[in-house]
This record gives structure tokens, C-alpha cells and sequence, in this order.
């Protein structure tokens, strides 16, 4: 069936520098995006959503892209920290198909000192 | 301005006992969704409640849970029976409004251990 999905399971980065997370999903009905962001132990957090009718969206430190040519999302980390390590997922749902959220699997982060 | 509570954190049950998690959505939002997660997975989505009403249960098991969201309280995940594939984390969401474009903020989780 149609899932989201991510590419890197686990992504180790230098403090400082930037970080991206990709995601992959596969149905063309979605549009609406969201990341989020879960630490050992705690429920998700939201970081940043994207519509699809945006190709681009910034936060604080993070940004969003999103191709839907090749539907393709992924969040860019600047100046990356210690405490950005932690699992992101990403999450799609459909319009007019429910509320419910889908899920990716997830993606580690790892940053180094 | 308090978020997503849920209690409790943690809960043990012995097979075939049954288990309760509770859910108080953040203040002025009247929809609640539940997911399940599994360790080193996604989360999967149960059910979609507003007050007294259950919208979308399409992502729930059809026997031994339930899922209830009261005029007055909290919203109540029921798990009878518990079996060991029962384990997981279980996260509550709400949201101000229905619409699918609307976020959805998640609590912190009931971790269920079957023994």
C-alpha cells in the first residue's frame, strides 16, 4: 500500500554543521506535511509543517522542502546541536481522508561533539 | 498553558488483565487521536474522536479495545484482555480543529508492558 517512508535510517553529524532528512512519499493525494521530532522517551514534537501548494518553508534553524514532482520532503537543520539528536519522522495526511496522520519510520540523528 | 497530558506514563498488566490510558487534550481543542507505536517504528493511527463521538476508529483493533472521549473528562483508551503484543507506546494527539491540515500536538505517552 502507499506509505511514507524515509531514506537514511540514521544520519551522524559534526556540531555545527548542517543536517538533512529526507523523506519519500508515494501518495500523490497528500497534502499536507508534517515533521516532527521525538527524544528517548517522549512523544513527538512538532517542528515544522509544509501544504502542497508551498514548495518551501522556514522556521527557526529548520527549513522544509517539498518536491512533489518526484514527492520528495525533507528537513534541513542548520547549525546543527546536541540537542537536536533525537528520532524525526515525517507525517502526511490526505484531505478530505480522515484526520489521521501517516508516519514514516523515522530517522535518527546523531550528533557529535 | 498546559499541552497533551496523559497518565499514566508508565502501566504493567498481567496477560488477560485489562488496561486504561487517559488522555486530556490541551485547552480549547476538542478533537483527540490515538497511535500506537512500537519500539524503533513509526506511530500507527488507532481512532479519531471528538466530545462523544468517535469519528474514524479505521486504524483500531475490532475486538477487545475501545475508545470513548466524554461530554466531561478525559478521553479513555480501554485495552481488555491485554496480551503480550499489547506492549507498546501509546501516544494521544489533539488538535483545535477537524480539518486534516490541522496539527495535531501529541502527549508525552503511556508506555504498556504486558508481562
Amino acid at each position: 500500500g502507499e506509505s511514507v517512508g524515509l531514506h537514511l535510517p540514521t544520519l551522524s553529524v559534526q556540531e555545527g554543521d548542517n543536517s538533512i532528512i529526507n523523506c519519500a512519499y508515494s501518495n500523490s493525494a497528500s497534502d499536507y506535511f508534517i515533521w516532527y521530532k521525538q527524544e528517548s522517551g517522549k512523544g513527538p514534537q512538532f517542528i515544522i509543517d509544509i501544504r502542497s501548494n508551498m514548495d518551501k518553508r522556514q522556521g527557526q534553524r529548520v527549513t522544509v522542502l517539498l518536491n512533489k514532482t518526484v514527492k520528495h520532503l525533507s528537513l534541513q537543520i542548520a547549525a546543527t546541536q546536541p540537542g537536536d539528536s533525537a528520532v524525526y519522522f515525517c507525517a502526511e495526511n490526505i484531505n478530505n481522508a480522515g484526520n489521521m496522520l501517516t508516519f514514516g519510520g523515522g530517522t535518527r540523528l546523531m550528533v557529535k561533539p | 498553558n498546559a499541552g497533551v497530558m496523559q497518565n499514566p506514563r508508565h502501566l504493567v498488566r498481567r496477560r488477560g488483565q485489562e488496561a486504561r490510558l487517559r488522555c486530556s487534550p490541551m485547552k480549547g481543542h476538542s478533537h483527540v487521536y490515538w497511535y500506537r507505536q512500537l519500539p524503533e517504528e513509526g506511530l500507527k493511527f488507532m481512532v479519531y474522536l471528538q466530545k462523544e463521538n468517535i469519528i474514524d476508529e479505521s486504524g483500531m483493533p475490532k475486538e477487545r479495545f475501545s475508545a470513548e472521549f466524554p461530554k466531561e473528562g478525559p478521553s479513555i483508551l480501554r485495552i481488555q484482555q491485554v496480551v503480550r503484543g499489547d506492549s507498546a507506546a501509546y501516544f494521544c494527539a489533539s488538535s483545535r480543529q477537524g480539518a486534516g491540515a490541522d496539527t495535531q500536538y501529541f502527549g508525552p505517552g503511556t508506555r504498556l508492558t504486558v508481562l
